[in-house]
């Protein structure tokens, strides 16, 4: 069964410090990998990966994805306390008829920064 | 405000009522996607259109679960006699369709069955 994995599912770190967020996956048909930061209502885009190796960049945020080993890494630099947040993996796989795509997410990685 | 919208924000039903959530898109993506979401889970797939067509259904989508998109543009979810278990945040996003296909969530819809 296809599965989007993350880890560690709770973390709390305090202000200044560096985070390494996890998202393994087992998909049938990868497409793409999305990283979402979800505070108290709707998930926010933050990335979207499709190629292996290369990395994406905003601000103290970045993630990259290994497409080989099946993985992603969502990285916070000089943590603030509005960083605490869930932040979410999802996979996109593709279905195999024209346009049809489905979307798997992990359960999220819950942060709290602490000032 | 051009992004996605979701109405109601929030519902609460006695079980058995019967429930609609209205979802508009932002204007030119034609794809729209309806999850279910609930306390410590990520958002579940429920289903997914292209256009006014529907492409895709989970499996957790039980026979009191319908949505529709008649035009392409808005799309709407029901849900029949209402259980407690369908007590959730449901969540709707689209998505150009090309290129990079990056999802944009709406607020969401609470519902509370009781």
């Amino acid at each position: 069964e296809d599965k989007v994995v993350q880890s560690p599912l709770s973390l709390v770190v305090h202000e200044g410090d560096t985070v390494t967020l996890n998202c393994s996956y087992e998909v049938t048909n990868f497409r793409s990998l999305l990283w979402y930061k979800q505070e108290k209502k709707a998930p926010t885009f933050l990335f979207m990966l499709t190629s292996s190796g290369i990395e994406k960049k905003s601000g103290r945020l970045s993630s990259i994805l290994d497409k080989k080993e099946l993985f992603s890494i969502l990285n916070i630099t000089a943590t603030q306390t509005g960083d605490s947040a869930i932040y979410l993996c999802a996979v996109e796989e593709s279905r195999g008829g024209p346009g049809t795509y489905k979307y798997i997410f992990g359960t999220g990685t819950r942060l709290k920064v602490l000032a | 405000d051009t992004g996605v919208s979701q109405d109601p924000r929030h519902k609460i039903t006695k079980r058995g009522q019967n429930v609609t959530f209205r979802c508009d898109p932002i204007s030119e993506h034609n794809r729209l996607y309806w999850y279910r979401q609930t306390l410590g889970q990520g958002p579940e797939f429920l289903t997914y259109f292209q256009n006014e067509a529907q492409l895709e259904k989970s499996r957790l989508l039980s026979d009191r679960f319908s949505a529709e998109r008649p035009k392409g543009s808005f799309s709407t979810l029901e849900i029949q006699r209402t259980e407690q278990g369908d007590s959730a945040m449901y969540l709707c996003a689209s998505s150009l369709g090309r290129g990079e296909n990056e999802q944009f969530f709406g607020p969401g819809t609470r519902l509370t069955v009781l």
